[in-house]
C-alpha cells in the first residue's frame, strides 16, 4: 500500500515567516491532495496535484509536485495565525491514503 | 448549501455498548467513506461505499459495521467488539470512487469509558 511521510511533524513559526511542509511517497503519486484541519474539526480541501512539475497556488499557499511524482511540498508565504492547524497530504492510487499530518503553530 | 453533516459532535458511551454515528450528505455524491483519526496519526480508512447498497472494508474494519441503504446516508456502527473505540471519526464523500476530491464532515468525537 502507498505510504506517505510528512515532515516536519510539527512546526512553530513567528507570524510573517515563510515555511515549507514536505510529503514524500514510497510510490509514484498519481494524485496528491493537500488538506487543512483545525483541531477537532473536519478536513478542508486545499489543492490537488496530478502532473509532474505541477504547481498550484491559493492565496499565500503554494503546492508543488516534483517531476518524479514522489514528493510534494506545501509552502506558505508570510504566515498568519489563520494558517495554524494540521496539514495533511493524501495520495490517491487505489484509495486515498494520508500522511500523519504536520501541526503548524503561528505565533503573533 | 450542500455539504456533509455528522451527528452528534460529541458522543459518550459505556464499554460494551454499540453506538451508531450518523453521516448525511446532500452533494449527490456516489462514494462515501468513514475514517478514524487518533492523536498524532493520520486518517485510517474504516469502510467505504462506491454506490448505494454496496460497501467494502477499509484498512481497519474490525469491530465496525456500516450500511448504505440511501445515497445520502452512510451510518457507522461501532460495536462492542472494537477494542479501542475512543477516537475522532470523520465521514467523507466524493463524486466518484478514488481519484476525486473528498469532502469531509465536521467529525464526531467518541469517548468510550
Amino acid at each position: 500500500s502507498q505510504e506517505l511521510e510528512q515532515s516536519p511533524q510539527s512546526l512553530i513559526v513567528q507570524e510573517g515567516k515563510n515555511l515549507t511542509i514536505n510529503c514524500t511517497s514510497s510510490k509514484t503519486l498519481y494524485g496528491l491532495y493537500w488538506y487543512k484541519q483545525k483541531y477537532g474539526e473536519g478536513l478542508i480541501f486545499l489543492m490537488m496535484l496530478q502532473k509532474g512539475g505541477e504547481e498550484k497556488s491559493h492565496e499565500k499557499i503554494t503546492a508543488k509536485l516534483d517531476e518524479k511524482k514522489q514528493q510534494s511540498s506545501l509552502h506558505i508565504t508570510a504566515s498568519q495565525p489563520s494558517h495554524a492547524g494540521i496539514y495533511l497530504c493524501g495520495a490517491s492510487n487505489d484509495r486515498l491514503t494520508f500522511g500523519e499530518g504536520t501541526q503548524l503553530t503561528v505565533n503573533p | 448549501d450542500g455539504g456533509i453533516t455528522q451527528s452528534p459532535k460529541y458522543l459518550f458511551r459505556k464499554e460494551g455498548q454499540n453506538v451508531t454515528l450518523s453521516c448525511e450528505q446532500n452533494l449527490n455524491h456516489d462514494a462515501m467513506y468513514w475514517y478514524r483519526q487518533d492523536p498524532g496519526q493520520g486518517l485510517r480508512l474504516i469502510y467505504y461505499s462506491q454506490i448505494v447498497n454496496d460497501f467494502q472494508k477499509g484498512d481497519i474494519a474490525e469491530g465496525y459495521s456500516v450500511s448504505r441503504e440511501k445515497k445520502e446516508s452512510f451510518p457507522l456502527t461501532v460495536t462492542s467488539a472494537q477494542k479501542n473505540p475512543t477516537a475522532f471519526y470523520l465521514c467523507a464523500s466524493s463524486i466518484g470512487w478514488s481519484s476525486y476530491e473528498q469532502y469531509f464532515g465536521p467529525g464526531t468525537r467518541l469517548t468510550v469509558t
